[in-house]
């Protein structure tokens, strides 16, 4: 069975430092993967896919996230937080299957 | 605009009143899907469908129900809630149904239900 976990389910950094989600995976095939952001009072948006093209996926707002087998993880990594990142991030795998399957979800804080 | 819309947005009932959650589509996706969202559980998956007149359980269909008469709605029905079921409610559409499981999903605004 497929399976996510988020590493952390709050995290906090100052505006202009590294941010640093994990997300560690479990499939016996390779999946897919994503990243989704939801803002206070609204539903998720995606931020991120890997689709077994390149494993460095680039996202909107400056995020990325690098697939690696070996380790099965999947880290959302920004290099400097902004104060409008502050949000719930989930992520989510999905297995030639008609579901994805979300993680518990990381709320990042971003401290001026 | 594209966009999944869902009504209504806040919600509180009492145990046993019926009730029905709305959510429309006007991407013209073939599948849509209910999630609820609680407190360190992430979301999981209630129903889904893969086109009109075609339905699914998902991880935690109990005590809901959903049709899909026409491809734009998928309504979310509590025949009897009870307060287990007070939770945030989200549904999600995309194209194509599951087909190649990369496909984006679109999440509507949110519901939050309250059953007393």
């Amino acid at each position: 069975a497929q399976s996510v976990t988020q590493l952390g389910s709050h995290v906090s950094v100052s505006e202009g430092a590294l941010v640093l989600l994990r997300c560690n995976y479990s499939s016996s095939v390779p999946p897919y993967l994503f990243w989704y952001v939801q803002y206070p009072n609204q539903g998720l948006q995606l931020l991120l896919k890997y689709t077994s093209a390149a494993t460095l996926v680039k996202g909107i707002n400056g995020f990325e996230a690098e697939f690696k087998k070996s380790e099965t993880s999947f880290h959302l990594t920004k290099p400097s937080a902004h104060m409008s990142d502050a949000a719930e991030y989930f992520c989510a795998v999905s297995v030639a299957t008609d579901k994805l399957i979300f993680g518990t979800g990381t709320r990042l804080q971003v401290f001026p | 605009e594209a966009q999944v819309t869902q009504n209504p947005r806040y919600l509180i009932t009492v145990t046993g009143k019926k009730l029905t959650v709305t959510c429309s589509q006007n991407m013209n996706h073939e599948y849509m899907s209910w999630y609820r969202q609680d407190p360190g559980l992430g979301l999981r998956q209630i129903y889904y469908s893969m086109n009109v007149e075609v339905t699914d359980k998902g991880d935690v269909p109990e005590g809901y129900k959903v049709s899909r008469k026409e491809k734009r709605n998928f309504p979310l029905i509590l025949e009897s809630p009870s307060p287990n079921q007070t939770s945030l409610y989200f549904c999600a559409s995309s194209f194509p149904a599951g087909v190649t499981s990369t496909d984006t999903q679109y999440f509507g605004p949110g519901t939050r239900l309250t059953v007393l």
